[in-house]
């Protein structure tokens, strides 16, 4: 039921620069803040960034998004092995009721 | 530090009622709104709802014929029912806190997720 549109996967080296797109539309991406999750294998999601840009205490600035109409995205900079993961990015949408829609979820792997 | 600990019944037949608990420990209850997200096994994140210390719910209306998620202020709990379950139904549940005080959906996000309850429904 996800609605915004993710990459399956994005890879590369360690140090190296990878950014996860997030497609979405007017009444989610478009109305309301992106927040990132980031789940490692067999865990429960981390909130990565939240309200557009924000970062949770302990999260480092290597992570950054931007946002650009109903798309977002998220950057990842110097790359680490632990961020090998899975990236969800969500957002309130506003159709219907409204509702908390996630991303596809993007599979990070670093080589 | 707020922490959530969940429980619940891991294995269901078709057709049965999946009931699940979520503890908050560490901070206040009230002022908040909870939710419950589930993941199918291999796949991504669905949100299911939100209550708050009141009793206010929002669902997800794929699933709001099934879904009630009701709050026991008394024990800083709150809990999630989903009836008549299928194999579609097994997932990954989470419990988690809304961010957002007082309730904003423009920010909305979850801050603080429980570790997560296994639902497998097969008969």
């Amino acid at each position: 039921q996800s609605v915004l549109t993710q990459p399956p996967s994005v890879s590369g080296a360690p140090g190296q620069r990878v950014t996860i797109s997030c497609s979405g539309s007017s009444s989610n991406i478009g109305s309301n803040t992106v927040n990132w999750y980031q789940q490692l294998p067999g865990a429960a999601p981390k909130l990565l960034i939240y309200s557009d840009n924000q970062r949770p205490s302990g999260v480092p600035d290597r992570f950054s998004d931007s946002k650009s109409g109903t798309s977002a995205s998220l950057a990842i900079s110097g790359l680490q092995s632990e961020d090998e993961a899975d990236y969800y990015c969500a957002a309130w949408d506003d159709s219907l009721n409204g509702l908390y829609v996630f991303g596809t979820g993007t599979k990070v792997t670093v080589l | 530090q707020v922490q959530l600990q969940q429980w619940g019944a891991g294995l269901l037949k078709p057709s049965e009622t999946l009931s699940l608990t979520c503890a908050v420990y560490g901070e206040s209850f009230s002022g908040y709104y909870w939710s419950w997200i589930r993941q199918p096994p291999g796949k991504g994140l669905e949100w299911i709802g939100e209550i708050n210390h009141y009793g206010s719910t929002n669902y997800n209306p794929s699933l709001k014929s099934r879904v009630t998620i009701l709050v026991d202020t008394s024990k800083n709990q709150f809990s999630l029912k989903l009836t008549s379950v299928t194999a579609a139904d097994t997932a990954v549940y989470f419990c988690a806190r809304v961010g957002v005080a007082p309730i904003t959906y423009f920010f909305y996000h979850m801050d603080v997720w429980g570790k997560g309850s296994t639902v497998t429904v097969s008969s």
